[in-house]
């Protein structure tokens, strides 16, 4: 157990629709990143915050957003879903926000859309 | 996108050594990292090496030559529970994964 969690553990929706993500770092970690995988495209880094601030942005879509509230706890919006947005959400964490400092990532939450 | 490269599967016999490369194609970044993931499951991390050369954790091992654009996870006396996938990410600002290895350890 890594101390990150995530809800929920497995989402269904349908196409155009929105959903919410949500992530716990570990106690005390001030950075969050977030990252999809999928089957085609692997692990992809999408983004990070640092202590509220958005920090990095990776291959995230537009549609897509997220932010980090005062508690550190990060949600991740994805809007005007299509199928191929079907992945494994992982949020990761780490105390200084460096990326070479080791990232402990979440359970994940598996997203299908139908 | 991603520009390192991993074979996609290998296959060991337990208590057998085994050697998973990676290369990429870029520079300037700050290190190279190592992560396990079983099936479904979380990335785990590994190892990372900053330097050239090799570091060693336990029964994993992993090596980087910046020059050659090149480094490797190196896990000895294999046991069944270390079939998983292993990716190497490069360390940028966030971590950029490579599509990951699939081992197998036979009995």
């Amino acid at each position: 157990d890594s101390g990150v969690t995530q809800t929920p553990k497995h989402l269904i929706t349908a196409t155009g629709q929105r959903v919410t993500l949500r992530c716990s770092p570990r106690s005390g970690d001030l950075s969050v990143y977030w990252y999809q995988q999928s089957l085609d495209q692997g692990l992809q880094f999408l983004i990070q915050y640092y202590n509220g601030e958005e920090r990095a942005k990776g291959n995230i879509l537009e549609r897509f957003s997220a932010q980090q509230f005062p508690d550190l706890h990060s949600e991740l919006n994805l809007s005007s879903l299509e199928l191929g947005d079907s992945a494994l959400y992982f949020c990761a964490s780490n105390p200084s926000g460096s990326s070479y400092n080791e990232q402990f990532f979440g359970p994940g939450t598996r997203l299908t859309v139908l | 996108g991603q520009s390192l490269e991993q074979p996609s599967e290998v296959t060991a016999v337990e208590g057998a050594i085994v050697q998973i490369n990676c290369t990429y194609q870029t520079s300037g970044f700050y290190g190279l990292s190592w992560y396990q993931q079983h099936d479904g499951g979380a990335p785990t991390f590994l190892s990372y090496n900053a330097l050239d050369g090799l570091e060693e954790t336990g029964r994993f091992s992993s090596f980087l030559s910046r020059s050659d654009s090149y480094g490797y996870l190196l896990l000895q006396e294999l046991q069944m529970k270390d079939s998983a996938s292993y990716f190497c990410a490069r360390n940028d600002y966030a971590l950029n994964f490579g599509k990951g290895t699939s081992l197998l350890v036979t009995p």
